[in-house]
């Protein structure tokens, strides 16, 4: 049972370029979000989804767009990197119904220079 | 909007007992609990739902005081394996699913022998 797979796990960008984040799980879960962790701030929600075809933003969407064209994959692009986006990234999914838990991916890594 | 968790960090010996806490300025519905351990995913230890009630996980047990907007986690005869930073995550609505949580900026615990 794979759960939730992020690839890749680190990365390494100039300012500037672009790139997609993956993310998809294999639990039939409905509800995706993007997080970024970064030292002294916890985790901070970017985007979520509530089902496929379903997004919204979170607390720091800025610089950042995600789409869900199926239930499995939850991709998140980085529009045009910037240093401050140097962070790790988290793929979270849960089930439908209060009381479920969410299961984390093992994170992806990333560094803009 | 992000919860406040107190202690920062703690150190304790194999064996001693240890409170985290995290707080809220707004009205909560529910409030997540997870482990991190260095490099790895957040893991879910429990959920607490609006109506102040209190769970258990083996030695580790958590209450919710919805008036005061407040959670403690309670770690009793902590083992080296509870090393790991805490996280709470809060949800200020009867969401679906775990999508849209609030978290704080973590809890560093490290248990010595």
């Amino acid at each position: 049972n794979a759960g939730v797979t992020q690839t890749p796990k680190f990365q390494v960008l100039k300012t500037g370029q672009s790139m997609t984040l993956q993310c998809a799980q294999d639990m039939n879960h409905e509800y995706m979000s993007w997080y970024r962790q970064d030292p002294g701030m916890g985790l901070r929600l970017i985007h979520y989804s509530v089902g496929a075809g379903i997004t919204d933003q979170g607390e720091v969407p800025n610089g950042y767009n995600v789409s869900r064209s199926t239930t499995e994959d939850f991709p998140l692009r980085l529009l045009s990197a910037a240093p401050s986006q140097t962070s790790v990234y988290f793929c979270a999914s849960s089930r439908t119904g209060t009381g479920g838990q969410a299961f984390f991916g093992q994170g992806t890594r990333l560094t803009v220079v | 909007q992000q919860p406040v968790q107190s202690p920062q960090a703690v150190i304790l010996r194999e064996g001693e007992d240890a409170v985290i806490n995290c707080s809220s300025s707004k009205a909560l519905y529910s409030v997540h609990w997870y482990r991190q351990k260095h490099g790895e995913a957040p893991v879910f230890l429990m959920i607490l739902l609006k109506g102040g009630e209190q769970k258990g996980h083996e030695k580790i047990s958590a209450s919710f005081n919805e008036k005061k907007q407040q959670s403690s986690l309670y770690l009793t005869a902590s083992q080296l394996s509870y090393s790991g930073t805490y996280f709470c995550g809060t949800d200020r609505a009867l969401n679906f699913g775990n999508e849209k949580l609030t978290f704080g900026t973590g809890t560093r615990l490290t248990i010595i022998p």
